[in-house]
């Protein structure tokens, strides 16, 4: 199994400032045969269900927000919140589609300082 | 639109078997590169990945529940159906299906609460 590890378990940040959230899995995730990194950021709000933010490591999914994006490739990826706002109050889950299980990191809560 | 919605009992004995259904619209189980994967959320932890199956009837499993659980496709009712037996009280968990149309989960359902309570 592929095991995702975030950093931090949760993070305070002041409105406008910057959030960043990393991700490390404990194999590659990236495909030399598509040049893709199979690697997804998701936002969780208590009583919703998960809205998925990032694909392939940094495409943003239609309707997101340009504050979000992400970077990374092989195993170390990270999830930036260039400007927090209130909305953006949730738990961010990155997870890896490269292999089965389709494994989820251990999740990372985000809130207002 | 793709909207998926997860259907099932609230609540199931210890021992018991919990059968869950996903009724989804906007897309079929037909097409190419197309699942729909089951993922659970335990009060107070992390999402975890529990099944998959494919429109080729491809089907993944949890390692760890690899052997309580069965994920069926009925393409003409757009259904998807995700078994666990000899459920226990660690399983109780809100239980969310989910649109795959090339690895990440797209679109999910809202969720159904489980729980596992003599």
């Amino acid at each position: 199994d592929i095991v995702m590890t975030q950093s931090p378990d949760s993070l305070a940040v002041s409105l406008g400032e910057r959030a960043t959230i990393n991700c490390k899995s404990s194999q590659s995730v990236f495909s030399s045969a598509n040049n893709k990194n199979y690697l997804a950021w998701y936002q969780h709000n208590p009583g919703q269900p998960p809205k998925l933010l990032i694909h392939w490591a940094s495409t943003r999914e239609s309707g997101v927000p340009d504050r979000f994006s992400g970077s990374g490739s092989g195993t170390d990826f990270t999830l930036t919140i260039s400007s927090l706002q209130a909305e953006d109050v949730a738990v961010y889950y990155c997870q890896q589609y490269y292999s089965s299980p389709r494994t989820f990191g251990q999740g990372t809560k985000v809130e207002i300082k | 639109q793709i909207t998926l919605k997860e259907s099932g009992p609230t609540v199931v004995k210890p021992t018991q078997t919990l059968t869950l259904t996903c009724t989804f619209s906007g897309f079929s189980l037909r097409t190419n590169e197309v699942g729909v994967g089951w993922i659970r959320q335990p009060p107070g932890k992390a999402l975890e990945w529990l099944a998959l199956i494919y429109w080729d009837d491809d089907k993944l499993y949890s390692p760890s529940l690899n052997s309580r659980l069965t994920i069926t496709k009925d393409t003409s009712k757009n259904q998807v159906v995700l078994t666990m037996t000899n459920m226990d009280p660690v399983d109780t968990a809100t239980y969310y299906c989910a649109y795959t149309n090339w690895g990440a989960f797209e679109l999910w359902g809202q969720g159904t609460m489980v729980t596992v309570s003599s």
